[in-house]
């Protein structure tokens, strides 16, 4: 299984420029989420999704966009990048039931916007 | 959402048990307790999650006292392979918004 994959590994923006993270999970989880983690930081929440169409805030959604067609698919769009947008973004995704679940990480899209 | 306090840093030897506490004053009835971990540039992994008393895997186990309102993550025998930033995380089955916090980072040393 390849769990949950983002693409780019890697990216460097200038400033004003828009771009889509993109987030992919095969194990049919319905929770997925977007992080992003400053060097030193812990995670903060940017967006999280509870199924296919339906979305929701998390601590710091201004300055991102998200969407959710597919129980697979949970892309991150930035809209006029700024420099405090520079970080490291995870996605994440889990299967509730009974339980907090435990979420499964991507290995990160490392943003410079520059 | 309840707020999580743990120790910034702790430093260990190889084949030390180690023991995180973490603090969760206002945890909720139905939040359960999670613990990470991370590796620089890797993503955060799940090590285990209870919601009272002890939960032990092939990892660490946990204690959670009868008020829930702490618990810690005891690792036992630490190689240097453990060096890294442990979080303590407590989150609603309902929202499931979890917060992160600044974490514990671990060092084990030889």
């Amino acid at each position: 299984n390849a769990g949950v994959t983002q693409t780019p590994k890697f990216r460097i923006l200038k400033i004003g420029q828009s771009m889509t993270l993109q987030c992919t999970q095969d194990m049919n989880h319905n929770y997925m989420y977007w992080y992003r983690q400053d060097p030193g930081m812990g995670l903060k929440l940017i967006y999280y999704s509870v199924g296919a169409g339906i979305t929701d805030k998390g601590e710091v959604p201004n300055g991102y966009n998200v969407s959710r067609s597919t129980t697979e698919d949970f892309p991150l769009r930035l809209e006029l990048a700024a420099p405090s947008q520079t970080s490291v973004y995870f996605c994440a995704s889990s299967y509730s039931k009974d339980t907090a679940g435990a979420q499964h990480f991507g290995d990160g899209t490392r943003l410079s916007i520059l | 959402l309840a707020k999580t306090t743990q120790p910034i840093s702790m430093d260990s030897y190889e084949g030390q048990e180690v023991n995180i506490t973490c603090s969760h004053n206002n945890i909720a009835t139905n939040d359960y307790i999670t613990w990470y971990q991370q590796f620089p540039s890797q993503g955060p992994r799940f090590i285990i999650q209870g919601y009272k008393t002890k939960v032990t895997n092939e990892v660490a186990s946990l204690f959670i006292p009868a008020d829930r309102k702490s618990s810690t993550l005891s690792l036992p025998r630490v190689s240097l392979s453990d060096t890294a930033v442990y979080y303590c995380l407590v989150g609603d089955t309902g929202r499931r918004a979890l917060t992160f916090g600044s974490g514990t980072r671990l060092q084990v040393q030889p």
